[in-house]
């Protein structure tokens, strides 16, 4: 099992450009989760999505757009990227609201 | 006052001592509770839950304090590989997705 994937691994775009990233699990999970990591910060939540077809907003959902069509994939889209979006952006998955299991992270640089 | 808050450390003990982390969390009605372990530039991963009795796995032992709000992490000789940053993690309970809160992080380093 390969777990919880995420493409790209690392992204630099200018301000205005858009990108989607993508996370994809292999674990039949119905939750699954973007969150965002800023230094010294905790992990803020952006969008989360209980099974396929739904999402929601999280903590921090700004800016961002999300869609979950098939029940394994999770995508995090901006539209125009702002030089606050700069961060690492981590998705997981979970069987219920326990534990989570992570994806290695995007490192997004936004000039 | 932060919903969960952590020391961020950096710990920084000689290879096989005790060192113990707390985490105080504001929402009373919590209902589970865990810590995660972060290496550098890498992702979170589950190192255990917290229960109300308590818990032991190895080296390391985790408590929960419901009375005064907090739970806390005990590595016993610590070992350079234990050298990482300790997330913990506070689920109101039930519904509640959105809500997993997450610590800021404690950095401990671990010196031969």
């Amino acid at each position: 099992n390969a777990g919880v994937t995420q493409t790209p691994k690392f992204r630099v775009l200018k301000t205005g450009q858009s990108m989607t990233l993508l996370c994809a699990q292999d674990m039949n999970h119905e939750y699954m989760y973007w969150y965002r990591q800023d230094p010294g910060m905790g992990l803020r939540l952006i969008h989360y999505s209980v099974g396929e077809g739904t999402t929601a907003k999280g903590e921090v959902p700004d800016g961002y757009n999300v869609s979950r069509l098939k029940k394994q994939n999770f995508l995090l889209g901006l539209e125009s990227a702002a030089p606050s979006q700069t961060s690492v952006y981590f998705c997981a998955s979970s069987y219920s609201e326990y534990e989570q299991y992570f994806g290695p992270g995007t490192r997004l640089t936004v000039t | 006052r932060k919903e969960v808050e952590q020391d961020p450390g950096p710990f920084n003990v000689p290879e096989g001592a005790t060192v113990a982390f707390n985490c105080t969390y504001s929402n009373s009605a919590s209902q589970s509770f865990f810590w995660y372990r972060q290496d550098c530039r890498k992702e979170p991963k589950l190192l255990m839950s917290v229960y109300s009795s308590g818990n032991e796995d190895g080296r390391f032992t985790a408590q929960l304090n419901r009375a005064s709000q907090y739970i806390s992490l005990l590595i016993r000789d610590s070992k350079l590989s234990d050298s990482a940053t300790y997330l913990c993690v506070v689920n109101p309970g039930y519904s509640s997705a959105s809500k997993i809160i997450f610590g800021s992080g404690t950095r401990l380093s671990i010196r031969p």
